[in-house]
């Protein structure tokens, strides 16, 4: 069974720093290129960032580039951010996410299929 | 950045009804559009991606059309399960990827 198992969550002042993980099995994780998606309180999803399989390729949300950091551990089966500079919009459930890559009309797609259920960031002092 | 508006934001229907909800793009998206289903609580589910193919164990009341700029996930025959807020998403043009701000079904 497809699992990703979200961990790091909590509460964190504003400007402070978090490191989220999501370990991933039931899979070849090393195949996959990744992402992390939030959900602030009562809102909807917002993709945050993608890395691809071997972490040669990192895309972010414009509202978090240069703040948060995309990475992966192939060998641990293991997805992170890291988040810096933490302000109160930031706060949100964090998931990640697998993401398929189809090939058609030429060219790749890629959309998420499989998500974890998520860890809770607040922040706030 | 694609902007993508879904409509109603909310839908009051019942048991058995099918329903239509309703999603456009700001720009074409080509046929690279999912949906999701979110329960209170839960994570986002993979019901629907390019436009119309189901996900693996999605049931056959559901269903996806349209192209470009415009499209529709229509359930047929609803289920007490399928009360959940439901999210188009674009991935034609990323980064970054956009979601709709969902549609809830209520009774």
């Amino acid at each position: 069974e497809v699992q990703l198992v979200e961990s790091g969550g909590g509460l964190v002042q504003p400007g402070g720093s978090l490191r989220l993980s999501c370990a991933a099995s039931g899979f070849t994780f090393s195949h996959y290129w990744m992402s992390w998606v939030r959900q602030a309180p009562g809102k909807g999803l917002e993709w945050v960032a993608n890395i691809k399989q071997d972490g040669s390729e990192e895309y972010y949300v414009d509202s978090v580039k240069g703040r948060f950091t995309i990475s992966r551990d192939n060998a641990k089966n293991s997805l992170y951010v890291q988040m810096n500079s933490l302000r109160a919009g930031d706060s949100a459930v964090y998931y990640c996410a697998r993401v398929i890559s189809a090939w058609y009309a030429y060219d790749y797609h890629y959309y998420m299929d499989v998500w974890g259920n998520g860890t809770a960031v607040t922040v706030s002092s | 950045e694609i902007v993508m508006t879904q409509s109603p934001a909310t839908l009051s229907v019942s048991p058995g009804e099918r329903v239509t909800l309703s999603c456009r793009a700001s720009q074409s998206v080509n046929s690279d559009l999912a949906w999701y289903q979110q329960k209170p609580g839960q994570a986002p589910r993979l019901l629907i991606y390019g436009t119309s193919t189901r996900a693996t164990a999605i049931p056959a009341r559901f269903s996806g059309s349209g192209s470009g700029t415009e499209f529709t996930l229509t359930i047929s025959g609803l289920q007490s399960e399928d009360f959940a807020i439901y999210y188009c998403q674009q991935y034609n043009n990323w980064p970054p990827y956009t979601f709709g701000q969902g549609t809830k079904l209520e009774i």
